[in-house]
């Protein structure tokens, strides 16, 4: 079965500090995809990013970035010079390619809760 | 305007009562899916759907009843709600598999007494 792991609950920076949300995930398929959302205290859920399991290249958007490592399991994501509009919970998510046509859904890890205080 | 609506944002209910969540989009997305958010848990999957008359049970399929008869619409009902029901249920469509860019409604906070 898939997992999905955000160990930090919380996270509290000052404004202009970089911050890197951890995402570990688990899966027996060799073709996945992970996903960050972000929901901000408005509440509603943003897509963020895409990333398939045969592209390992890091990508920046901005001043975000995103990790993507399949030897550790991980896809963590960066926040540079973070921002007040930054705060908000940022999901992980999987998504298994298998058999079945169950490939697109969503499993989310657990959330992190990232304040930026001005 | 186009997007996803869900109704009703708030309600609160009493243990034993249907309930139903109603889930709009005007995209015309072929998938959708009901998720609830609850405070150590994250987004949990409830049923999903990928088409009108296909429906499926998630992780948490317990206590919910979906139906879709036409593409736009999902709604996602109570059939005798219970207090562990309480929860911030959204709503979410997609246009395609895999893709995994799900759209969500702005939520819809359930309280059950």
């Amino acid at each position: 079965a898939q997992k999905v792991t955000q160990a930090q609950t919380e996270i509290s920076v000052v404004e202009k500090e970089d911050v890197t949300l951890d995402c570990v995930y688990e899966t027996r398929d060799t073709t996945y995809y992970l996903f960050w959302y972000k929901q901000p205290p408005s509440g509603e859920l943003v897509f963020l990013i895409r990333r398939n399991s045969f592209d390992e290249q890091n990508e920046i958007s901005g001043r975000y970035s995103w990790n993507f490592q399949k030897s550790t399991s991980s896809f963590n994501f960066t926040i540079t010079a973070s921002q007040v509009v930054d705060s908000a919970v940022y999901f992980c998510a999987l998504s298994e390619a298998g058999s079945g046509g169950s490939n697109y859904k969503l499993t989310f890890g657990k959330g992190t809760l990232l304040t930026v205080n001005p | 305007d186009a997007g996803i609506t869900q109704s009703p944002r708030y309600k609160i209910t009493e243990t034993g009562r249907q309930v139903t969540l109603m889930c709009h989009q005007t995209w015309s997305h072929s998938y959708m899916f009901w998720y609830r958010q609850d405070l150590g848990h994250g987004l949990r999957l409830i049923y999903y759907s990928a088409a009108a008359d296909i429906t499926d049970k998630g992780e948490v399929p317990d206590g919910y009843v979906v139906s879709r008869s036409k593409t736009e619409n999902f709604p996602l009902t109570l059939e005798s709600a219970t207090r562990s029901q309480t929860s911030v249920y959204f709503c979410a469509s997609q246009r395609l598999a895999i893709t995994g860019e799900l759209f969500f409604g702005e939520g819809s906070r359930l309280t059950v007494l």
